[in-house]
């Protein structure tokens, strides 16, 4: 198994410019997570997934969108990148079931500049 | 809404020195806990959680910690550190209940250096 992939590693924008994260994750895992690393920040969730075809805003959605069109994927898309959402983005997967601690697998990372 | 505090933002400890990285919490209903750790360049892997089912937590590498309720602490413990476990360490926080959908809230992470 590969667990939950990220593709692209890295990325250099320039301002105003848009792209998508691709997250993929190979668990059959119903929920699943975007996720923005900041230092000194810890994480801050951004959107989430509780399963297919459907999403919702966490902490810091202004600026992101994003779509779970398949179970497996989930999309981070930036419309028109600011120097702001310079971050590293991790996307993360979970099974379902609120009453099981059931913990969160997360990717390698997404190193995002945005010039 | 739950919220992570980590106490101290930088640790240094020398090889073979007990470490301590230090989590309070705040939550309304009983709650999951959960250590993570960061190495350079890499994602979040799960060093521990606590599940209610007991209160001293072992989990990888030699970690364990301590879920204290009336302190409400999650303290993350290792009675001597090795130079592979400088890493940045976040805490992490989720609700039983089933209201916030398995969102976890994360602390703002401590840096463990670990001097020779």
């Amino acid at each position: 198994n590969a667990g939950v992939t990220q593709t692209p590693k890295f990325r250099v924008l320039k301002t105003g410019q848009s792209m998508t994260l691709l997250c993929a994750q190979d668990m059959n895992h119903e929920y699943m997570y975007w996720y923005r690393q900041d230092p000194g920040m810890g994480l801050r969730l951004i959107h989430y997934s509780v399963g297919e075809g459907t999403t919702a805003k966490g902490e810091v959605p202004d600026g992101y969108n994003v779509s779970r069109l398949k179970k497996q994927n989930f999309l981070l898309g930036l419309e028109s990148a600011a120097p702001s959402q310079t971050s590293v983005y991790f996307c993360a997967s979970s099974y379902s079931g609120t009453a099981y601690p059931n913990e969160q697998f997360f990717g390698p990372g997404t190193r995002l500049t945005v010039l | 809404a739950q919220s992570v505090t980590q106490l101290g933002s930088h640790v240094s400890v020398s090889e073979g020195a007990l470490v301590l990285l230090r989590c309070n919490y705040s939550s309304s209903v009983p709650p999951y806990l959960f250590w993570y750790v960061q190495y350079p360049n890499q994602g979040l892997q799960l060093l521990l959680k606590y599940t209610s089912a007991a209160t001293l937590v072992k989990g990888i590498n030699g970690f364990e910690a301590e879920f204290k309720k009336s302190e409400t602490s999650f303290h993350l413990t290792k009675p001597s550190a090795h130079m592979s476990d400088a890493a940045e360490y976040f805490c992490a926080v989720r609700d039983a209940g089933g209201s916030t959908l398995g969102r976890l809230y994360f602390g703002r992470g401590t840096q463990l250096t670990v001097w020779p």
